[in-house]
């Protein structure tokens, strides 16, 4: 069962430009994850929220959890055709021992020089 | 420093034939260990997870099963393949929760395998 949902599935848009991508779930979680993935490789960690409402920036990029801690957003200014990857959303979902990590349905970004 | 890895890196298997797929983490020890699938562009999908030595934690009910043998060793495997199991293979790593570990996983290169 995929909990959290991601928008927009695609997008294409000029260097320059500034994006906006959503992850929303009716589930709470103890943190929230965002990563990025390049064809052929594994995922990896761009930031971690943890508390509602948090916001953590990383150079261009802004994240930020919701205040029930059940979506977060991410957001790019001035994307660079470097930006170009599938980002992920992953939920932390505690259980015995251990965390259970949930994945958004992923959002194919395409930055055009 | 810790590391992952995974092999094979590409698999093409006919139907119905078996699947081992091994992934192993140095550098670190009493992981979190994880499997995951990938269709093409998509999220991935939690297929087990693993706490400790022999526990194993199954998501989705499936043609697939797993196996922890020692403390830094992950299996994945099929006795008999279906075309649906085809996608990219994913094994990742955790560090053990505790109190005020947010949580990180740390994946391996993947596998890609293609079913005919």
């Amino acid at each position: 069962t995929q909990l959290l949902e991601q928008s927009p599935q695609f997008l294409s848009i000029q260097e320059g430009e500034n994006l906006t991508v959503y992850c929303n779930s009716s589930s709470v979680f103890s943190s929230l994850q965002w990563y990025r993935q390049e064809p052929g490789e594994g995922p990896v960690l761009l930031v971690t929220v943890v508390t509602g409402g948090e916001v953590k920036k990383l150079k261009r990029l802004t994240f930020q959890f919701g205040d029930a801690r059940k979506d977060s957003s991410l957001h790019i200014t001035a994307a660079q055709t470097g930006d170009t990857g599938l980002y992920l959303c992953a939920g932390a979902k505690a259980t015995s021992g251990t965390y259970k990590y949930i994945f958004g349905t992923g959002t194919r970004l395409k930055v055009l020089a | 420093s810790q590391t992952i890895h995974q092999w094979p890196a590409t698999l093409v298997q006919p139907v119905g034939s078996p699947l081992s797929l091994e992934c192993t983490v140095e550098g670190t020890s009493n992981p979190n260990l994880y499997w995951y699938r990938q269709a093409a562009g998509r999220g991935l999908q939690l297929l087990f997870y693993s706490v400790g030595i022999g526990q194993i934690s199954s998501e989705v009910p499936q043609n697939l099963s797993a196996s922890r043998p020692q403390d830094r060793q992950f299996i994945l495997s099929s006795k008999k393949l279906l075309l649906s199991d085809s996608g990219f293979y994913l094994c990742a790593w955790s560090k053990i929760r505790t109190s005020g570990y947010t949580g990180e996983l740390f994946f391996g290169e993947g596998s890609r395998l293609t079913v005919l």
